[in-house]
């Protein structure tokens, strides 16, 4: 496609059910980035791949979020037993370089998630 | 810890010309961007500054003092549409981009 695609644009979910996200970056896209972004606030860094390596996961907030990329391309980020903290827009970001190189990221349009 | 801070809000009048500040304290620098972000869309790049002085691009332009922590983006013949919430971003030693809280731009007219 065009650019970053991510789905489902809105979840609902209840507390304590599991939720996938998933993000299809630009095709070609080395880097892939998860972020989470409050109303008002920037984004707040989550995870990142190389290829289908996780190489930084020091955002993710404890051990009921994980991500995984396993063939380089499409990303799926994944909260276990939401809770109504987890609640906020997730946003997913490719770019054509390694994180080293100063390549523009461009975002998806997030999935709101919300946890009633 | 790491921190970048920038206006909350600002109000400019179209046609006129706006400067949006950031300073920044962060573990190492390889470099700074501004991001644009209408609202309930998705934040799109508008300039990377690595070295000291003024980046021009078109109506807009970033400049970057690495000594001083500080860089503004300066907006010029404000237009209607210019009204968005701006994102400066500081990419840290870990090459991980540490994000400010975003200043609202309000055009009037």
């Amino acid at each position: 496609g065009a650019g970053v695609s991510q789905s489902p644009r809105y979840k609902v979910t209840k507390r304590g059910q599991d939720v996938a996200l998933r993000c299809d970056p630009i095709s070609g896209h080395v880097s892939l980035y998860w972020y989470r972004q409050a109303l008002g606030q920037g984004p707040e860094f989550l995870t990142y791949f190389n290829y289908e390596a996780q190489q930084d996961k020091s955002g993710l907030p404890n051990d009921r979020f994980s991500a995984e990329r396993p063939e380089g391309s499409i990303s799926t980020l994944t909260i276990q037993r939401t809770e109504q903290r987890d609640s906020a827009m997730y946003r997913c970001a490719s770019s054509s370089g390694d994180r080293a190189s100063p390549d523009t990221q461009y975002f998806g349009p997030g999935t709101r998630l919300t946890v009633l | 810890g790491q921190n970048i801070d920038q206006p909350t809000e600002m109000t400019a009048t179209e046609g006129a010309i706006v400067q949006i500040n950031c300073t920044y304290q962060t573990s190492g620098f390889n470099g700074l961007f501004w991001y644009q972000q209408h609202a309930g869309e998705a934040p799109t790049f508008l300039s990377y500054n690595v070295l000291d002085g003024l980046e021009e691009k078109g109506r807009f332009s970033s400049f970057l003092s690495r000594s001083k922590g500080y860089s503004y983006l300066l907006l010029k013949e404000l237009q209607m549409k210019d009204s968005a919430s701006y994102l400066c971003a500081v990419m840290d030693s870990n090459y991980q981009l540490i994000w400010g809280a975003g200043t609202k731009l309000i055009i009037k007219p």
